[in-house]
């Protein structure tokens, strides 16, 4: 089964400030990944989904950007964060041949 | 558009009671569902999902979830409630060509002793 990473697990950053959150996978290829948000008290928004390298969908209108570097990699950066963008963020990943998608330990992120 | 509604923001219970938790999707196509629980400041983890076989579902920790078509249901359930069950509970849909989650708000479950 698959094993997603995520780091770091918590990040404390001013407004402003560039944000890079990284996510690997082990354990499958070529996997479709995903980018969640959950802000406080709230359910989980989809913020991205990757089917490939370089392949990137946006679903939501945000100061948010997410790459696809290589098969196993997905990144989640920003330019300058707003105090808006605090929240946990997850990362999930999808082995093509299943329909469940697998998340790892989640970053969190405040804004200050 | 596919929707996950979850009845209850927060439901309580005694160790050793009957876990119910409830959740209705809507979706125009044949939904794929799953439920997952999140520990505190901990990722999501795969409690069951349905896909089309039967339609009582059998996770681990012995939960249980039952595919009801014709009340767009896929409540969630254990006989007996654990004081390790203490969590939040997700359900959510998918559809079956993005494969992307559609997630319900959210049921915090505490246990009593």
């Amino acid at each position: 089964s698959q094993t997603i990473h995520q780091w770091p697990a918590t990040l404390v950053q001013p407004v402003g400030s560039p944000l890079s959150l990284e996510c690997t996978v082990e354990g499958t290829s070529n996997p479709n990944l995903y980018w969640y948000r959950q802000a406080a008290g709230r359910g989980l928004q989809l913020l991205f989904y990757s089917v490939g390298i370089g392949q990137i969908s946006s679903e939501v209108p945000q100061n948010l950007s997410a790459s696809r570097p290589q098969d196993r990699q997905f990144i989640l950066s920003s330019k300058k964060l707003l105090l808006s963008d605090s929240g946990f963020y997850l990362c999930a990943g999808r082995d093509r041949a299943s329909y469940e998608q697998y998340f790892g330990p989640g970053t969190r992120l405040t804004v200050t | 558009a596919q929707s996950v509604t979850q009845l209850g923001s927060h439901v309580s219970v005694s160790e050793g009671a009957l876990v119910l938790l409830r959740c209705n999707y809507s979706s125009s196509v044949p939904p794929y569902l799953f439920w997952y629980v999140q520990y505190p400041n901990q990722g999501l983890q795969l409690l069951l999902k349905y896909t089309s076989a039967a339609t009582l579902v059998k996770g681990i920790n012995g939960f249980e979830a039952e595919f009801k078509k014709s009340e767009t249901s896929f409540h969630l359930t254990k006989p007996s409630a654990h004081m390790s069950d203490a969590a939040e509970y997700f359900c959510a849909v998918s559809d079956r060509s993005s494969y992307k989650l559609i997630f319900g708000s959210g049921t915090r479950l505490l246990v009593r002793p």
